[in-house]
């Protein structure tokens, strides 16, 4: 059983379209993610959801747009897609508060923009 | 051998042999720190963790030491296999909303 499963795993798509990656856990976390893996293997965060509330929420372009419609998932959508949002986005869990929780990370969604 | 996680750099060990991968991470705030092994083509996989209030940790042939006074985080490999191939992340926890902010990896290559 896969604990934090994303979908599509490989996108290609044109400049200028929207597309939207899907993520779900089934460990009974209350707080999803989303990051951002560059060409350099970098992560970065981009969002955090907690309860289906936004609660981090780093510099990232309008255009992606998270959505919560239960603790179990977090899906992000990209409008108007550009050459460098090509990436890996990796969809993670976690239960929230206290010290050492750790998160648990999907195997990734690789977005290439042509 | 040791190796900076900076920057991806590589690290190439002959198997049988100890690892060490070091880490220096930035918010001197920071309560819990994880390391994470990354396999080509799939997520970040946790290895171990270690708190704050600790200076080292021991799992199943992997050690993390803490050294709070520089800020300085490493990870030992025992016994180094071929499986242990992979990029290999620091990470801290602080602030607000759990986050965990990663250091920039670096990659272990096991020679047979």
């Amino acid at each position: 059983d896969t604990a934090v499963s994303q979908t599509p795993k490989y996108l290609v798509t044109q400049m200028g379209n929207d597309k939207s990656i899907k993520c779900e856990q089934n460990l009974g976390h209350d707080t999803m993610y989303w990051y951002k893996q560059d060409s350099k293997k970098f992560l970065k965060i981009m969002f955090s959801y907690n309860n289906k509330e936004l609660i981090i929420n780093e510099t990232v372009p309008n255009r992606f747009s998270p959505k919560s419609p239960d603790k179990a998932h977090l899906n992000l959508h990209i409008n108007s897609l550009e050459l460098g949002d090509s990436a890996v986005y990796f969809c993670a869990s976690s239960q929230y508060g206290g010290n050492g929780n750790t998160i648990y990370f999907g195997e990734g969604s690789w977005l290439t923009v042509v | 051998g040791e190796s900076v996680g900076l920057h991806l750099p590589t690290l190439s060990v002959q198997e049988g042999d100890n690892s060490i991968i070091n880490c220096a991470y930035s918010n001197s705030a920071s309560d819990y720190f994880i390391w994470y092994k990354q396999e080509s083509g799939k997520g970040p996989q946790f290895i171990i963790d270690i708190r704050s209030n600790m200076d080292k940790r021991q799992g199943q042939r992997v050690t993390v030491l803490l050294n709070k006074t520089v800020k300085h985080l490493s990870l030992q490999i025992a016994a180094t296999q071929p499986g242990d191939s992979a990029v290999y992340f620091c990470a801290e926890k602080s602030g607000a909303g759990n986050m965990l902010t990663f250091g920039g990896g670096t990659r272990l290559m096991v020679k047979p």
